[in-house]
């Protein structure tokens, strides 16, 4: 089974630009979370997706914003982009939403903001 | 508030025992979990615990106390491959996968 899939890898942007960032769970796997992660902050939860409906959302400004298709497919946003949204952008996929379920992450996209 | 305590970095000799310790104080607990971040790779799931006890899984254990809010990731038979960051992660709540993370352990295992 192939694992989460994330595009880029990679990104460089200016200061103000905006981005997209897209997420591909796993088959079967409905529930896609998108975490920041930063050193000094560590992981940080953005928002959690499942059936195309956004479920849960972390304290971020809405500057981040998402969405889900009905593949499952997820894409994150972020506009207006700031020195500070320099970090590795992580998504997971669980089977489901609202059981033990292990989150299995994504080798992630890594942003720099210039 | 809510925080969860990790400390930042750790040693240990190849072939020890290494006891990696998380406390956490949270809105609400729906299970804990920790997770292996080696460098520049994604996190992999390691354990998860939601009732008080030991969970064993091969060489490594996880113990949790909700009483004390405070669980442990017990690594046996350390082997250089176990260099990593340990992430200890609550959920808060149910029907939710919005883990709050600590910000990890650093473990170096040397010869």
């Amino acid at each position: 089974k192939a694992g989460v899939t994330q595009t880029p890898r990679y990104l460089i942007k200016t200061r103000g630009q905006q981005v997209t960032l897209s997420c591909s769970p796993i088959s079967g796997h409905r529930s896609v979370s998108w975490y920041q992660q930063t050193p000094g902050q560590g992981l940080q939860f953005l928002f959690e997706y499942f059936s195309e409906t956004q479920r849960n959302k972390g304290n971020f400004p809405g500057r981040f914003s998402g969405r889900q298709f009905s593949n499952s497919r997820s894409e994150m946003n972020v506009s207006t982009l700031e020195l500070g949204d320099s970090a590795l952008y992580l998504c997971a996929s669980s089977g489901n939403s609202g059981q033990h379920y292990e989150q299995y992450f994504g080798p992630g996209t890594r942003l720099t903001v210039t | 508030g809510q925080n969860i305590d990790q400390p930042t970095e750790m040693t240990a000799t190849e072939g020890a025992i290494v006891q990696i310790n998380c406390t956490y104080q949270t809105s609400g607990f729906n299970g804990l979990f920790w997770y292996q971040q080696h460098a520049g790779e994604a996190p992999t799931f390691l354990s998860y615990n939601v009732l008080d006890g030991l969970e064993e899984k091969g060489r490594f254990s996880s113990f949790l106390s909700r009483s004390k809010g405070y669980s442990y990731l017990l690594l046996k038979e350390l082997q250089m491959k176990d260099s990593a960051s340990y992430l200890c992660a609550v959920r808060r709540q149910t029907g939710a996968n919005n883990l709050f993370f600590g910000t990890g352990t650093r473990l170096t295992v040397i010869p």
